[in-house]
Formats: structure tokens, C-alpha cells, sequence
């Protein structure tokens, strides 16, 4: 089955600073990869897909790559703010409608 | 539009008993999940739906069956509680394929 890696565990920025979150995967016939932000004692939410025929995708100030030869992809937050610290996960779809994801990244941001 | 409804929000169970995660969504949605969270774990996929009428084992369901009640509805039930399935509940669904994933409020379970 598909297995994601995804670094660092932890990230502390200065509010204004750029966070990478970055992920790796293992099955090639992946092909739609979402990121999920989790705010302390809530659910899971999407901020932003991407699918395997384009390699960027941007909104606002959250864009995601994709190199499918290397086989990861990156969540890249610019001017980041204190309500952006929160839990990132990353995931891969795994066939059969699944989604595997990574053990998620705790992004701290200081004022 | 609720969305995806979970019920009960906490409960806390002692070994050996037995209990039932109810979940429902109106979102005309055709799969549905079922994840545990563990803290430095992430999102583990128990068992899922990819339609009406059938269910599949994920990544970690020994302990655990569901229920496909119909097309809103899915449960999942816990036989004999352990230590070791103390965590977060989250049901999910989505509409198809490379859709985004929509997750219910989680269900918090203590199991002493």
C-alpha cells in the first residue's frame, strides 16, 4: 500500500517568515495529493489539493508542488501569521478512494 | 447542510464493553471512513465504505466492524474495549474520486 513520509514533525517561524512542510510517497499510481489543516481540538480541514496532471497550484498565500519523478510534494505558506499555527497533514490517494496520510507537522507561528 | 454528524462527542468505556459510533452525512456522498487519531501518528484509516452496500478493512481494523446502514449512515462498533483503542474517532466522505474529504467532529473515546 501507499506509505507517506512527511517532515519536519515540528516547525517554529517568526509571524511574516515562510514554512515548508514537505512529503514524500511511495506508489506511483497516486495521482491527488491534499493538505489538511488542524486547529487544536477540531477537525481536519482542506486548505488546498493538487492532482498529478499540473505541478503548482496557489491560493492566497498557500501553494503546493508536486515532482512526480522524485515522488513528493511540498505545502509552502508565505507571510505567515499566528492563526496559521495549527497541525498539517499531507496525503496521497491509495486506490480504491483512500487516502493515507502523514504523521503531520505542528507549525508554531510568533508574533 | 450539516455536513458530516458524529455521535457522541466523548464517552469513556471500560474494558470488555461495547459501544457504537454513529455517523451520518447529507451530502449525497457515496464513500465513507472511518480514522483513528493517535498524537504523532496522524490519521489512520480503520475501515471504509466506497459505496452503498459494501465496506473494506484499512490500515489498523482489528477490533473494530462497521455497518453501511445505507447510503447516509455509517457505524462503527466496538466489541470488547481496550486500553489500546483509547483515541479520536473521525468519520469522513466523499463525493468520488480525488475529491476532497470531509470530516465529521470527532468522537473522543477513554477506555480505562
Amino acid at each position: 500500500g501507499e506509505n507517506v513520509e512527511q517532515h519536519p514533525s515540528t516547525l517554529s517561524v517568526q509571524e511574516g517568515d515562510s514554512a515548508v512542510i514537505k512529503c514524500t510517497y511511495s506508489d506511483s499510481a497516486s495521482n491527488y495529493f491534499p493538505w489538511y489543516k488542524q486547529e487544536l481540538g477540531k477537525r481536519p480541514q482542506l486548505i488546498i489539493d493538487i492532482r498529478s496532471n499540473v505541478g503548482e497550484k496557489k491560493d492566497q498565500r498557500i501553494a503546493v508542488t508536486l515532482n512526480k519523478t522524485a515522488k513528493h510534494f511540498s505545502l509552502h505558506i508565505t507571510e505567515t501569521q499566528p492563526e496559521d499555527s495549527a497541525v498539517y497533514f499531507c496525503a496521497a490517494n491509495s486506490g480504491y478512494s483512500t487516502l493515507t496520510f502523514g504523521k503531520g507537522t505542528m507549525l508554531l507561528v510568533s508574533p | 447542510n450539516a455536513g458530516v454528524t458524529q455521535t457522541p462527542k466523548f464517552q469513556v468505556l471500560k474494558t470488555g464493553q461495547s459501544m457504537t459510533l454513529q455517523c451520518a452525512q447529507d451530502m449525497n456522498h457515496n464513500s465513507m471512513y472511518w480514522y483513528r487519531q493517535d498524537p504523532g501518528m496522524g490519521l489512520r484509516l480503520i475501515y471504509y465504505s466506497a459505496s452503498e452496500g459494501t465496506t473494506d478493512k484499512g490500515e489498523v481494523p482489528n477490533g473494530y466492524n462497521v455497518s453501511r446502514l445505507n447510503k447516509r449512515e455509517f457505524s462503527l462498533r466496538l466489541e470488547s474495549a481496550a486500553p489500546s483503542q483509547t483515541s479520536v474517532y473521525f468519520c469522513a466522505s466523499i463525493w468520488g474520486d480525488n475529491s476532497p474529504l470531509h470530516f465529521g467532529n470527532g468522537t473522543r473515546l477513554t477506555v480505562t
